[in-house]
């Protein structure tokens, strides 16, 4: 069984601060996703990363896929009370024709003025 | 812009009762999904379908059954509610079954009393 563990849950930093979170998966997989969460919305889909060494930016978050080490990176650069909301990564594993999506139990950020 | 609608934001509904959870996605996806979203246990996948009158179960779908009647419509049914499936529920939809990237109904906050 896929087993998608994040770190922190919690996270809490001062506007400014640089901080990575870090998704870890136990199985094989080669496409890794991560979303924001804000209080009381949906889910929306921040990086798609397809292939092990992919990189991707959007202002002041960069994501990074090591699937070799199975890990996964969101690093916040110079963190904004803006940037303040959920953050999950998921993992996608093809389970025969079709992939399913296992999710992380999310990492909560605080951005403090 | 993809969009995905689930028919009501917040449900209360009594113990026993049959309840239904309407999904609506307007970019003729083939995958859709069901999760819910409990504190502390992040998104737990219910029930995915990759195609018309296709279902397969995901992680948790006891209590649950589902159906898909036509490709843009899935709806989530639970046949006897219960105090414990009091929770947040997401749909999901994707555009194939290789195209893993979910996008997200804004979702239902049900409340079984």
């Amino acid at each position: 069984e896929l087993k998608v563990e994040q770190n922190p849950l919690f996270l809490s930093m001062q506007e400014g601060k640089n901080y990575t979170i870090y998704c870890n998966y136990s199985t094989t997989s080669d496409r890794l996703y991560w979303y924001r969460q804000d209080p009381g919305k949906s889910l929306e889909s921040l990086f798609v990363l397809l292939s092990n060494g992919a990189v991707k930016q959007e202002g002041r978050l960069m994501a990074s896929l090591d699937t070799k080490a199975r890990l996964s990176t969101l690093h916040i650069t110079a963190a904004v009370h803006d940037l303040s909301a959920t953050y999950f990564c998921a993992v996608g594993v093809l389970g025969g024709s079709n992939y399913k999506l296992t999710f992380g139990k999310g990492t909560l950020l605080t951005v403090n003025p | 812009d993809v969009k995905v609608t689930q028919s009501s934001r917040y449900l209360v509904k009594r113990t026993g009762e049959k309840v239904f959870l309407e999904c609506v996605q307007d970019m003729d996806h083939e995958n859709m999904f069901w999760y819910r979203q409990d504190p502390g246990l992040g998104l737990r996948l219910i029930y995915f379908s990759y195609d018309v009158k296709m279902k397969e179960k995901g992680d948790i779908p006891e209590g649950y059954s589902v159906s898909r009647e036509k490709k843009e419509r899935f709806s989530l049914i639970l046949e006897s509610a219960s105090t414990n499936q009091t929770s947040m529920y997401l749909c999901a939809s994707s555009l194939s079954p290789r195209n893993t990237e979910a996008f997200f109904g804004q979702g239902t906050r049900l409340t079984v009393v």
